[in-house]
């Protein structure tokens, strides 16, 4: 299957600085980006969606301010955690789909990156 | 609103026993239904998916899944498990839309005995 991979794996910031993590489709355009949060033992929350050179569409409750999404080109979206605190430290799991829809189009998922706020 | 149930947050079987995880959804209208498995340090990988049609459907890895319309029910089932079947399991169902979307359930986690 085709491949996303997330950078970086695991980060570990101070409270207060902002962190970027980055998701690439490696062989496919990914018309449409995902970006979910996973606490440990729970399910994946979807935080946000974005489709290339679009704004992204936020779930509800979702702080659009501390999570930026930036899904400029068609290989490459970005999550920015600004000023982040100790309880925004979570697994953030990228995924990329080459369709908007389901029909005909698979969604690939990246390793996931663990964000520890200290 | 679409939801998603994975009543068995843990199950344990031997190598060689069959499998059954169990997922029941909240959608009011004919759902997309997906399987995905996570092992650590890995993605999602997705097994299966039901969108119409024959409502036994087989996946990789010799996993295979039936919707049931009548129990919201699209239960994941293996005849033999091995070893390297232990990881997490998700059930996922779709939101249609302007962009469809994933709703995930808990999940189960499974732990294969040798």
């Amino acid at each position: 299957g085709a491949v996303v991979s997330q950078h970086p794996s695991r980060v570990i910031c101070k409270s207060g600085t902002s962190v970027k993590i980055e998701c690439r489709s490696l062989d496919f355009q990914a018309t449409t980006m995902f970006w979910y949060r996973q606490f440990p033992k729970q399910s994946l929350m979807l935080m946000a969606t974005s489709n290339e050179g679009s704004k992204a569409t936020y779930e509800q409750g979702v702080e659009k301010d501390k999570f930026l999404i930036n899904h400029a080109s068609l290989t490459l979206s970005t999550l920015t955690v600004t000023s982040a605190h100790p309880e925004d430290s979570s697994f953030y799991i990228c995924s990329a789909r080459d369709q908007q829809g389901f029909l005909g189009a698979e969604a690939f998922f990246g390793q996931g990156t663990r964000l520890t706020v200290v | 609103a679409q939801s998603v149930t994975q009543p068995d947050i843990h199950i344990t079987v031997s190598e060689g026993a069959s499998l059954e995880l169990r997922c029941n959804y909240s959608y009011g209208a004919t759902p997309y239904l997906f399987w995905y498995v996570q092992s650590p340090g890995q993605g999602l990988q997705l097994l299966l998916k039901y969108f119409s049609g024959d409502t036994l459907v087989q996946g990789i890895k010799g996993f295979e899944a039936e919707f049931k319309r009548s129990q919201s029910s699209f239960n994941l089932r293996k005849p033999s498990v091995h070893w390297s079947d232990a990881a997490e399991y998700f059930c996922a169902v779709g939101a249609a839309g302007n962009t469809d979307k994933l709703i995930f359930g808990t999940g189960t986690r499974l732990q294969v005995f040798p």
